[in-house]
């Protein structure tokens, strides 16, 4: 079955520093990746998404991801953040129906000023 | 074009009671979605829904719960019955096909509160 980890449940960065969140997918065949950031009491908005092609895809607000699919990862990278960055941050990954979403637990990143 | 709007943005029920959400998909969308998000916990499939059809309702508990998607209006998620257990975050998210090549668009949610 198709799964997606998010091993960090908890991230504190210093503003101004780089950024990495870890996701790791379950899935046999070539996989559609996503990243959505949830603010405080907020929906989700897509960050940025892989398909196909370019194995670094760029999203909004800066953030970048990298798909390797020889880890099964596709983690998500910001290379300086800000405190607005303040959000839960989840993985996903279109599973074998095309439609399902299979969402991963989130990770909150926390900024220290 | 508005996004995805979902009402209420908060919902108060006792235990027993009923809920209702709704869901409008943005313009010229025609498929819908609905997820459950617990505390602590990501986003868990519920169902999809074309225009007057259900397509998946895999991710749906067996009893209380019931979704449509009429042809005129909102779609609806039903909670019959409502459990301490059904207090959750509901997501509804729309596409104009199938996500695969698309994405799907999240509404704010709807946290339900059951006292």
């Amino acid at each position: 079955a198709q799964s997606v980890t998010q091993p960090d449940i908890h991230i504190t960065v210093s503003e101004g520093a780089s950024l990495e969140l870890r996701c790791n997918y379950s899935y046999g065949a070539t996989p559609y990746l996503f990243w959505y950031v949830q603010s405080p009491g907020q929906g989700l908005q897509l960050l940025l998404k892989y398909f196909s092609g370019d194995t670094l895809v760029q999203g909004i607000k800066g953030f970048e991801a990298e798909f390797k699919r020889s880890q099964s990862s596709f983690n998500l990278r910001k290379p300086s953040v800000h405190w607005s960055d303040a959000a839960e941050y989840f993985c996903a990954v279109v599973g074998v129906s095309n439609y399902q979403l299979i969402w991963g637990a989130g990770t909150k990143l926390i900024i220290k000023p | 074009n508005a996004g995805v709007m979902q009402n209420p943005r908060h919902l108060v029920r006792r235990r027993g009671q009923e809920a209702r959400l709704r869901c409008s998909p943005m313009k010229g969308h025609s498929h819908v979605y609905w997820y459950r998000q617990l505390p602590e916990e990501g986003l868990k499939f519920m169902v999809y829904l074309q225009k007057e059809n259900i397509i998946d309702e895999s991710g749906m508990p067996k009893e209380r719960f019931s979704a449509e998607f009429p042809k005129e209006g909102p779609s609806i998620l039903r909670i019959q019955q409502v459990v301490r257990g059904d207090s959750a975050a509901y997501f509804c998210a729309s596409s104009p096909s199938t996500p695969e090549g698309t994405e799907a668009f999240f509404g704010q949610g709807t946290r339900l509160t059951v006292v």
